[in-house]
């Protein structure tokens, strides 16, 4: 069955403190994207990871996947609050589908 | 904003009902997915289609009907629901990876849901 484990569950952090979450699937994966849903919201698109060993930043974000294409980590410096939401990663197989992990939920505390 | 639109963003219906979520995307995108999402859990994918066809049943109950009329529109037939059925419903279209020799062609893009109540 469709294993892609992300952890941690939840995570609370003060603000300007940083968060990680991390993927970790059974399978190797073809690559690996992560998306934010705010409380309310739709998942929204982040960034995909492509290559074996990739690093990607967007601003205070940073995405990286393994060298064996099986785990991923989404790493944020200094968390502000509209970091606030849940974050998943999903991995793609390659008949097509994406599955996703349990997601990581984000609280910033002022 | 998204470019996948989906409609109604809210239904309330009876579990004897008959009812349809609609989703509509232009990006060109040949595959598109309906997942189911519960409170405080991740998408779980229910359908894909690629290229108007169905590709991807993942052992859904037959109360939930897909069709994909063209490119462009995915429905969602519902009948018989149970409460338990209540959740938002995602629409959500990409490229099909296979179409891209980078592998760069499933980003998912999603619509803003339909939030389903089932009484």
């Amino acid at each position: 069955g469709q294993q892609v484990m992300q952890i941690p569950q939840y995570q609370h952090v003060q603000e300007g403190e940083d968060f990680t979450t991390y993927c970790n699937s059974s399978t190797t994966l073809s690559n690996i994207q992560w998306y934010k849903q705010r409380p309310g919201g739709h998942p929204v698109f982040l960034i995909q990871l492509v290559k074996s060993g990739e690093v990607k930043k967007q601003k205070r974000l940073t995405f990286q996947f393994g060298e064996a294409k099986k785990n991923s980590s989404l790493h944020i410096t200094a968390t502000q609050t509209t970091d606030v939401g849940t974050y998943f990663c999903a991995g793609l197989r390659r008949n097509d589908k994406i599955i996703f992990g349990k997601g990581t939920r984000l609280h910033i505390l002022p | 904003d998204t470019e996948v639109t989906q409609t109604p963003k809210h239904l309330v219906m009876g579990m004897t009902n008959k009812k349809s979520l609609k989703c509509e995307q232009h990006m060109g995108h040949r595959a598109m997915y309906w997942y189911k999402q519960k409170a405080k859990k991740p998408p779980e994918l229910m359908f894909v289609y690629s290229y108007e066809k169905l590709s991807i049943n993942e052992s859904v109950p037959s109360r939930f009907s897909p069709e994909c009329p063209n490119s462009s529109l995915l429905n969602l037939h519902l009948h018989a629901l149970q409460p338990e059925d209540s959740a938002l419903y995602l629409c959500a279209s990409s490229h099909r990876h296979r179409d891209r020799l980078d592998k760069s062609g499933n980003t998912i893009y999603f619509g803003e849901g339909s939030w389903l109540t089932v009484v």
